[in-house]
């Protein structure tokens, strides 16, 4: 069963739009925890946030802002007034406990959205 | 200062032949990890390594043959390369293997087996 969740496997806006991509996450532990990363096009993966499941305070970063709600199982990401510059790929992932012996954690990542931004 | 850097960034070679890709991290963390991306950009770890001993293996072929010399490298080999070896390889580290640890990249080194 995926544990991590995109349904939208690419938006695309007009700059200046705001644009929200959907995470909905799957796990059994009590404790876990979520993130979001960007790839633009030049490829490498940039951290974006970080979460943990007791915090469902939504956070704000500038034009960024995420939405934590343990209820539905969801951790979206909203981009406001987006920019050309915003236009990457957005992963969502879960880390949770893994089955390794050192009860190890595990980032499982979804599929990603592709966000295109022009002018 | 590059955080994690790989070697190389691009490799292009034959079916059935034998390539290594070499990763560093100066960024003192414990916990460094192999992802693999096909092409339709989906990640997956492949190997996690802690201190030099291996953690997570995801049921990766036995072609695949990671190596920690110290840890701040983790080197990952592959034999008899075939066609849907053909991805991106990324290398990260992170502080240690707790759950809360971001998770920092390399730029990725992109592989074609021809």
């Amino acid at each position: 069963a995926q544990k991590v969740t995109q349904a939208q496997t690419e938006i695309s806006v007009v700059e200046k739009e705001d644009v929200t991509l959907d995470c909905v996450y799957e796990t059994r532990d009590t404790t876990y925890y979520l993130f979001w990363y960007k790839q633009p096009p030049s490829g490498e993966l940039v951290f974006l946030i970080r979460r943990n499941s007791f915090d469902e305070q939504n956070e704000i970063s500038g034009r960024y802002s995420w939405n934590f709600q343990k209820s539905t199982s969801s951790f979206n990401f909203t981009i406001t007034a987006s920019q050309v510059v915003d236009s990457a790929v957005y992963f969502c992932a879960l880390s949770e406990k893994g089955e390794g012996g050192l009860g190890a954690s595990k980032l499982t990542f979804g599929t990603g959205t592709r966000l295109q931004v022009t002018l | 200062d590059t955080a994690v850097s790989q070697t190389p960034k691009y490799l292009v070679t034959q079916m059935g032949n034998d390539k290594s890709i070499k990763c560093e991290q100066n960024l003192g963390h414990d916990t460094m990890y192999w992802y693999k991306q096909d092409s339709k950009k989906f990640l997956k770890i492949m190997f996690s390594y802690n201190n030099k001993e291996l953690i997570i293996n995801e049921t990766v072929p036995n072609r695949f043959s990671p190596k920690s010399p110290d840890k701040a490298h983790l080197n990952l080999h592959i034999n008899s390369l075939e066609l849907g070896d053909s991805a991106v390889y990324f290398c990260a580290s992170s502080q240690d293997l707790r759950g809360h640890n971001e998770q920092f990249f390399g730029p990725g080194t992109r592989l074609t087996v021809l």
